[in-house]
């Protein structure tokens, strides 16, 4: 089975300061990891995955496989980022898993 | 590219009714995929299809549930009858085989 966690549903930070959002993840195989983000009144669409090793709207995320965590972080935080983002773990058999979300807010 | 195509965006029935969704994938796109996201949670796997043979329809409630892909493009999901605990955002997805997953806008259903 795999199974993705996100323990924040709310992240609030000041613009210009760092965030991260949690993800954990539990699959025996090697999982390829995604975080996708959904900006208010738009649909959900792939901010970035693992293989690509990219960094997008200056997100990153390190694959930790020894604490199974996929992280999000960006140094400096800006107000258009404000959105919810999941956390999804593909595995053998290119079933999708979510996370349950977590809604980040920057606050001017 | 008009990216992937869902309607109705909105609809409110009352339990025991019947109601359908339909999705159009990008063109190209062989996979598609039926998700349903409750409030509050990630979207959730109902079916996914490969050109027009379900694959992988092990989290569809078949007893209420049914899709279709005919010609492997367009899909339809339908509820048969609907019941209170249905209410949530029906999500149409479509992936080339190596590619990235799209998503539509969804169909936020509101059972009464």
């Amino acid at each position: 089975a795999q199974r993705v966690t996100q323990p924040e549903k709310l992240l609030s930070v000041f613009k210009g300061a760092p965030v991260e959002l949690k993800c954990n993840y539990s699959y025996s195989g090697s999982p390829e990891l995604f975080w996708y983000v959904q900006y208010s009144r738009q649909r959900l669409q792939l901010l970035l995955r693992h293989i690509s090793r990219e960094s997008i709207k200056g997100f990153t995320a390190d694959l930790n496989k020894g604490e199974t965590s996929f992280h999000l972080k960006k140094p400096f935080a800006q107000e258009e980022d404000s959105a919810m983002y999941y956390c999804a773990l593909s595995g053998s058999a290119r079933q999708l898993t979510f996370g349950s979300g977590t809604q980040l807010t920057v606050l001017p | 590219e008009a990216g992937v195509v869902q309607s109705p965006r909105y609809k409110i029935i009352e339990k025991k009714q019947p109601v359908a969704f339909w999705c159009n994938p990008i063109s190209g796109h062989n996979t598609l995929y039926w998700y349903r996201q409750n409030l509050g949670q990630g979207p959730e796997l109902l079916i996914r299809y490969e050109n027009e043979e379900a694959v992988d329809d092990s989290q569809l409630p078949k007893d209420r549930f049914s899709a279709e892909r005919l010609k492997g493009v367009d899909s339809t999901l339908k509820i048969q009858p609907a019941e209170l605990g249905d209410s949530a955002v029906y999500l149409c997805a479509s992936s080339s085989y190596s590619g990235g997953r799209y998503f539509g806008p969804g169909t936020r259903l509101t059972v009464t």
